[in-house]
């Protein structure tokens, strides 16, 4: 079944704890994305990578890091820096970064 | 800056209306136009893509117009339904930099 997954769905965290979250993808596209949303917003980039070992930041990557060893794979990892953590976070993919994105289903975290 | 604008914010509409949305987008370089659908807790997922020099793309009760010109875009839906109860995204696309996103209109569909 082809497609991008995300894990969890839901995850807890408490406030000074780093948590990565997980993002896959078997579509064999080069391109992969990380998105934060809040409430009313519009999706904002954190980090996004064109290939394999290569990543750049996006508008908002203060806080969050990211690694970019295997195709197939993009975690992110929300660091004890990022000031307001609490969010749904989207991760996508695509065959070029010009090309139709595919989105996984969302991690929603909390930070207590 | 680039930037994507959508209107209105939220809408509410009598199921089996029609309704369209707004966007306007400055967006440099510009090579694509593009409309998600994002169900509540959920991933967007594509609704229709349109290069700039395409100005119609359906996809089934759903219509996209782009006008490179003004740079304006518009999203028909035909007979809504219940299920069209989401929020959609308008997006602008450049050659080589990441997708620029609007912060969506929230449709309501109501019996």
């Amino acid at each position: 079944d082809g497609g991008i997954t995300q894990s969890p769905k839901y995850l807890f965290r408490k406030e000074g704890q780093n948590v990565t979250l997980s993002c896959e993808q078997n579509l064999n596209h080069d391109a992969m994305y990380w998105y934060r949303q809040d409430p009313g917003q519009g999706l904002r980039l954190i980090y996004y990578s064109q290939i394999v070992n290569d990543f750049q930041k996006g508008d908002i990557a203060e806080g969050y890091s990211v690694s970019r060893e295997k195709k197939e794979s993009f975690p992110l990892t929300v660091t004890s820096a990022q000031k307001n953590p609490t969010a749904f976070y989207l991760c996508a993919s695509s065959r070029t970064i010009a090309t139709e994105a595919f989105f996984g289903q969302g991690t929603r975290l909390t930070v207590v | 800056k680039n930037q994507v604008e959508q209107s209105p914010q939220s809408l509410i509409i009598l199921e089996g209306k029609n309704c369209t949305l707004q966007c306007n987008y400055t967006v440099s370089p510009f090579s694509n136009l593009r409309w998600y659908k994002q169900d509540t807790g959920r991933g967007p997922v594509s609704l229709t893509i349109m290069t700039f020099s395409e100005n119609t793309k359906s996809n089934g009760r759903y219509t996209a117009t782009l006008d490179a010109d003004t740079k304006q875009s518009s999203l028909h839906i035909t007979a809504s339904q219940l299920s069209d109860s989401a929020s959609y995204i308008c997006v602008g696309g450049g050659g080589n930099t990441p997708l620029v996103f609007g912060k969506g209109t929230r449709l309501s569909v109501i019996a």
